[in-house]
């Protein structure tokens, strides 16, 4: 119950494409979704985040789109950019109990 | 703020030796975590403390891991004795629990045990 699946496990896509990163949870308790985004040798760092009481939430490029019936989430990030290349989790939490995916390398190519 | 700072960033020590990870949080934080990651696990919540006591610790792998928290802002994490399987980078984060709930990670310690 306290798992969160991700995927695609890596994720190689053009300058300027759409990538596109799966998170499926099962504790209905859960209330915060969160995403971090890892560059090497940092610690996670918080990209976006969506309580579940709207189904999407946009930030710029990124954006979390939310279905609260199938217990899914996910990450789209738009034009995307060499420097968005990093691993990105996805997390769910309830208070201060964050489960977190086991992540999703991403590569932009120039 | 500097943020959460751990430190040493990178430790090679040999099997059978006692390894000690430090961690100084967000001034002003109550909540401190330290997570584990590695390629096989992912990150791994090891412990949590609020107001500087053990909340939930049941990601402590074993005996021979610890975790102190003497005060707001120091806390400690030791492993005695270590072995190889014990390689991974330990991070350390913190919060307010009654601020919002993102977690602010340090840049974590690469321990390597040979």
């Amino acid at each position: 119950q306290q798992q969160v699946k991700q995927s695609p496990q890596s994720l190689i896509v053009q300058k300027g494409g759409i990538s596109i990163i799966n998170c499926a949870y099962e504790n209905t308790a859960f209330d915060y979704f969160p995403w971090y985004q890892q560059f090497p040798g940092k610690g996670p760092a918080l990209l976006i985040a969506i309580r579940p009481d709207v189904s999407e939430k946009k930030e710029g490029r990124f954006t979390i789109s939310f279905n609260k019936s199938a217990k899914q989430f996910s990450l789209h990030i738009m034009d995307s950019q060499p420097g968005d290349s990093a691993t990105y989790f996805c997390a769910a939490s309830k208070g201060q109990n964050f489960v977190f995916g086991p992540g999703t390398r991403l590569s932009v190519l120039p | 703020d500097a943020g959460v700072i751990q430190s040493p960033r990178h430790e090679v020590t040999e099997m059978g030796q006692e390894v000690t990870l430090r961690c100084k949080p967000i001034s002003g934080h109550n909540s401190l975590f330290w997570y584990r990651q590695t390629m096989m696990r992912g990150l791994e919540l090891l412990i949590y403390f609020n107001n500087n006591v053990p909340i939930d610790d049941s990601g402590m792998p074993e005996d021979r891991f610890s975790a102190k928290m003497p005060n707001a802002s120091f806390s400690t994490l030791k492993i005695q004795p270590s072995e190889p399987r014990d390689s991974a980078v330990y991070f350390c984060a913190s919060n307010h629990d009654g601020k919002g709930t993102e977690a602010f990670f340090g840049q974590g310690t690469r321990l390597t045990v040979v």
